[in-house]
Parts: C-alpha cells; structure tokens; sequence
C-alpha cells in the first residue's frame, strides 16, 4: 500500500512564480487535507476538503487554493510564491467521523524554499 | 472554534523514567482526540486516540493518554522511556459531534521529547 503520496519532494521557486503540489491516497478516504509546518508553530492547517468536489478554508488559507476533482487527489496551488510561503508541506487524508477509524494518515512531506 | 495547546515545547526525560507530554483542548461538541509522533524529516505516524468509552487509551510503542473532560486534557504518557522515544510530539482535535461537524483537524504547537541515556 502507498498511503498517501506527495509530489514533489523538494522544490525551490523564485518569488512569483507558481506551483501545485499534488497528493495522492489509496485509501479510498473521503477527508483530506493540506497543512504547513514552521519551526514554533506546529502544523496549521491551510485547506481542507470533506469529499470529491468540496473544499473549505483552514486557518491560514491566504495565498493558496485547492481542488478536489477526484476522490483520491487533493492539489494545493501557489499562484505566485512569496518567501513566507517558505515551509514544509504535509498532505493527510481519513475517513470521516462515523466510521470511528478517523484517524489521518499523513504523506512523507514537500519541502518548499522561496528565494 | 477548535484549538490545541501544548504548554511545553521540550520536555526532558532520563532513560527509564515516566514521561508525560502535556495537552489541552477546546472543541464546541464532543472531542475526538489524537497523538502523532514525528521523527525528523519524516511525515505524522498515529500513535492513539479517544472516541469514546475509557478514559485511558493504550497506543503504539506502549504509549498511553489519559482523557480528562473536566480539565479538557489529553495528556500523552508513558511509564518508562527509552532514548529511541526522543523525536516531536503532537496532539490534535477533531469536533465529534456529527451534526456540527466540519471535519476540521487541528494540531497543537508540538512538543519536543528528549531521551537521555
């Protein structure tokens, strides 16, 4: 089993320029997610989406946008990169609350650098 | 709203000796309740969770939580620790109650665990 699979790793943009980060998951799971982490702050969450074809804001959503078109994909995009967006970026999916399983399972990370 | 608060950012523990991280919480329902570990440069590994039912939850790696509803905490624990234990911890809440839930996730701040031999 893959889990959950983010693409890129690494990647350094220069200020302006735009990206899609993409997360994949296998598990057939409704709920997905895309947080940042920074040193001090924990990990905040900036979208997230409940189904196929819903998205909704986290708490520090300026900057970024999300699709869900397919049940198993959740891309986050930077339309044009500024050096505060400089973090490492973990994608999460689980199943919803009635299943009681609703623990997250997290992808391996992207970390991004903004010159 | 929800939110998560882990007081301390470090904690320190001799090999051998009880750790306790601790956690606090607030959700508007009823919590659902989580702990994640992290070892560096490597994505949130589950270790336990609350629902519903016992107050003492036993994870992964002989971790164990204690849910305390009057002081909303969530404290992780373990009785005794090992060096290969130090890495960051974090605790998370969802709102559980189905007719107000928006699926949210939440973290704390992470606490770093630090195991001396």
């Amino acid at each position: 089993n893959a889990g959950v699979t983010q693409t890129p790793k690494f990647r350094v943009l220069k200020t302006g320029q735009s990206m899609t980060l993409l997360c994949a998951q296998d598990m057939n799971h409704e709920y997905m997610y895309w947080y940042r982490q920074d040193p001090g702050m924990g990990l905040r969450l900036i979208h997230y989406s409940v189904g196929e074809g819903t998205t909704a804001k986290g708490e520090v959503p300026d900057g970024y946008n999300v699709s869900r078109l397919k049940k198993q994909n959740f891309l986050l995009g930077l339309e044009s990169a500024a050096p505060s967006q400089t973090s490492v970026y973990f994608c999460a999916s689980s199943y919803p609350l009635e299943t009681l399983n609703t623990e997250a399972f997290f992808g391996q990370g992207t970390r991004l650098t903004v010159v | 709203a929800q939110s998560v608060a882990q007081p301390e950012d470090q904690v320190n523990v001799a090999e051998g000796n009880p750790l306790t991280v601790k956690c606090t919480y607030s959700v508007s329902g009823n919590p659902y309740l989580f702990w994640y570990v992290q070892y560096p440069n490597r994505g949130l590994q589950f270790l336990l969770k609350y629902i519903t039912g016992d107050n003492l939850v036993k994870g992964s790696y002989g971790f164990e939580a204690e849910f305390n509803k009057s002081q909303t905490s969530f404290h992780l624990k373990k009785p005794s620790a090992l060096v290969s234990d130090s890495a960051l911890y974090f605790c998370a809440v969802r709102d559980g109650t189905l007719v107000s839930n928006t699926g949210k996730l939440i973290f704390g701040q992470g606490t770093t665990l630090q195991v001396k031999p």
